[in-house]
C-alpha cells in the first residue's frame, strides 16, 4: 500500500497570507489528523477528521481549519500567518479515531 | 503543563549499552503508543500497549505498561547506531482530545 502523502513538502510564506496543504491518506484510513511539531512544544494535535467530519479538535486558534472529503483526502487551512506558525506540519491517518497513526513526511512551513 | 512527560529529554551513549527512557503522567489512558521519527521524516509507529502491566518486545526493545495505565516505558537492549531517532509517546484517552504527544526522548547511539 501507498504511504500517506502530504503535498507541498516545503512552502515558504509572509506574514498575513494564507496557506493550504493536503494530505492523501493511506487507502482504507478514514480517520486523518493534523499535528504541529515545532522545537519548543514537540508535536501538537490540531485537529481529526473521521468521515468527513471533525471528530476531535486540539488547542488552537480558528485560524487553523480543515475538511476532509469523500476520497478521506484532506486539507488543513491557516489564514492570516504569524511567525510563530512555522513548523513541521504534518498529518497522519489511521483506521479509526486515535488509533495506531500513520504519518506523512510533513510540510515544512516557513513563515517570514 | 505537559500530559505526558519524557525523560530523559536528551540520551547519547555508546553503541552496545543498554538504556531506558520513560513516559509518565497522572491521567490514564486507554492505550499509549510509542513512535520513533528520525530527520525530515513523520513518526513511525513502534508499537501500541492497551493493558495495564503489558510487555511487549520488539527485537531488542522492551515496551511496558504501568499496571495503572498512566506510564510507559521503552528499554533498548544492545543499543545500535540505528536506533538513533526522536522517540515518542502518545496516550489516547477517548473524548474529543485526539492523541497527546511526549516531547520526545533525543537519542544518539555513538558508534
Amino acid at each position: 500500500k501507498a504511504g500517506v502523502t502530504q503535498t507541498p513538502r516545503y512552502l515558504i510564506k509572509t506574514r498575513g497570507q494564507q496557506v493550504t496543504l493536503s494530505c492523501s491518506p493511506i487507502s482504507g484510513h478514514r480517520s486523518v489528523s493534523w499535528y504541529q511539531q515545532t522545537p519548543g512544544q514537540g508535536l501538537q494535535f490540531l485537529f481529526e477528521y473521521f468521515s468527513e467530519t471533525q471528530r476531535n479538535k486540539g488547542n488552537f486558534p480558528g485560524r487553523f481549519s480543515g475538511r476532509q472529503f469523500s476520497n478521506s483526502r484532506s486539507e488543513m487551512n491557516v489564514s492570516t500567518l504569524e511567525l510563530g506558525d512555522s513548523a513541521l506540519y504534518l498529518c497522519a491517518s489511521s483506521l479509526m479515531t486515535q488509533y495506531e497513526q500513520y504519518f506523512g513526511p510533513g510540510t515544512r512551513l516557513t513563515v517570514t | 503543563t505537559q500530559l505526558l512527560e519524557q525523560s530523559p529529554q536528551f540520551l547519547s551513549i555508546q553503541e552496545g549499552e543498554n538504556l531506558t527512557v520513560y513516559c509518565n503522567s497522572s491521567s490514564v489512558f486507554s492505550s499509549l503508543q510509542w513512535y520513533r521519527q528520525e530527520p525530515g521524516e513523520g513518526p513511525v509507529l513502534l508499537v501500541t500497549v492497551v493493558t495495564g502491566g503489558e510487555v511487549k518486545k520488539l527485537k531488542r526493545l522492551t515496551f511496558q505498561f504501568g499496571d495503572a495505565r498512566k506510564d510507559s516505558s521503552l528499554h533498548i537492549t544492545a543499543a545500535q547506531p540505528g536506533d538513533t531517532g526522536l522517540y515518542l509517546c502518545a496516550g489516547a484517552r477517548g473524548g474529543a482530545d485526539g492523541l497527546t504527544f511526549g516531547k520526545g526522548t533525543h537519542l544518539i547511539i555513538q558508534p
